[in-house]
């Protein structure tokens, strides 16, 4: 069975500052990767996702994320933070066997301090 | 981009009433849709997967006489929480998938949050 591990329960960073969500994830097979980032009291939103090709993934809201396969990790990172960027965070994984639900870790909440 | 709906967005019921929530794809056909559980700071759990014209999928532990899925259009899903109790109070969010896609991607409604007194 797939699995997805943020070991974050929480990040902070100071406006203008890079920052990096933390993602590892176990799967039999290829991975398809995912990050989502979730806002009070609504559905996720899509920021990016790894299926094959350049390890380094480019998504909305200038976020990306690095597919490290050596390390089976997927970190989301933002050179700039803006306040506007805190939420919360999911990484998730593909269902491989071809039922294509998603496993979600834990979720990050990120906060941008002005 | 796609865009996926629900509603009602919030509900508030008595305990022993049932409860419906729809989800609908507005822009694309999903022969697929997921129904994701999320308890307040936890992480979503999927409860089932609903396959057009046919039964839903659920997983382990979660109760199909509960929580009944009926996926009988391709833009249509719904997920009616029967005799509801307070432990079903949470936040439900169902994702469709664009079945016109070659690499699938799920897009996800906004939530409907449930409180049962």
């Amino acid at each position: 069975a797939q699995s997805v591990a943020q070991p974050e329960d929480q990040v902070n960073v100071a406006e203008g500052n890079p920052l990096t969500v933390k993602c590892t994830y176990s799967v039999s097979g290829n991975p398809y990767l995912f990050w989502y980032v979730q806002y009070p009291n609504r559905g996720l939103q899509f920021l990016l996702k790894y299926i094959t090709g350049d390890n380094l993934v480019k998504g909305s809201y200038g976020f990306e994320a690095e597919f490290n396969k050596s390390q089976t990790s997927f970190h989301l990172k933002k050179p700039s933070a803006l306040v506007s960027d805190s939420a919360l965070y999911f990484c998730a994984v593909r269902d491989p066997t071809g039922r294509r639900a998603l496993t979600f870790g834990s979720g990050t909440r990120l906060q941008v301090q002005p | 981009g796609a865009v996926v709906s629900q509603h009602p967005s919030r509900v508030i019921c008595k305990s022993g009433t049932s409860v419906k929530i729809e989800c609908r794809s507005l822009d694309f056909q999903a022969t697929t849709m997921f129904w994701y559980r999320q308890f307040p700071k936890q992480s979503l759990m999927l409860m089932a997967t609903s396959n057009e014209g046919s039964k839903a999928t659920y997983e382990q532990g979660v109760e199909k006489d509960k929580f009944l899925i009926n996926h009988a259009s391709l833009t249509l899903s719904t997920l009616t929480v029967t005799s509801a109790h307070p432990e079903d109070s949470s936040f439900y969010i169902c994702s469709a998938r664009d079945s016109g896609r070659a690499i699938d991607t799920q897009y996800f409604g906004p939530g409907t949050r449930l409180t049962v007194l």
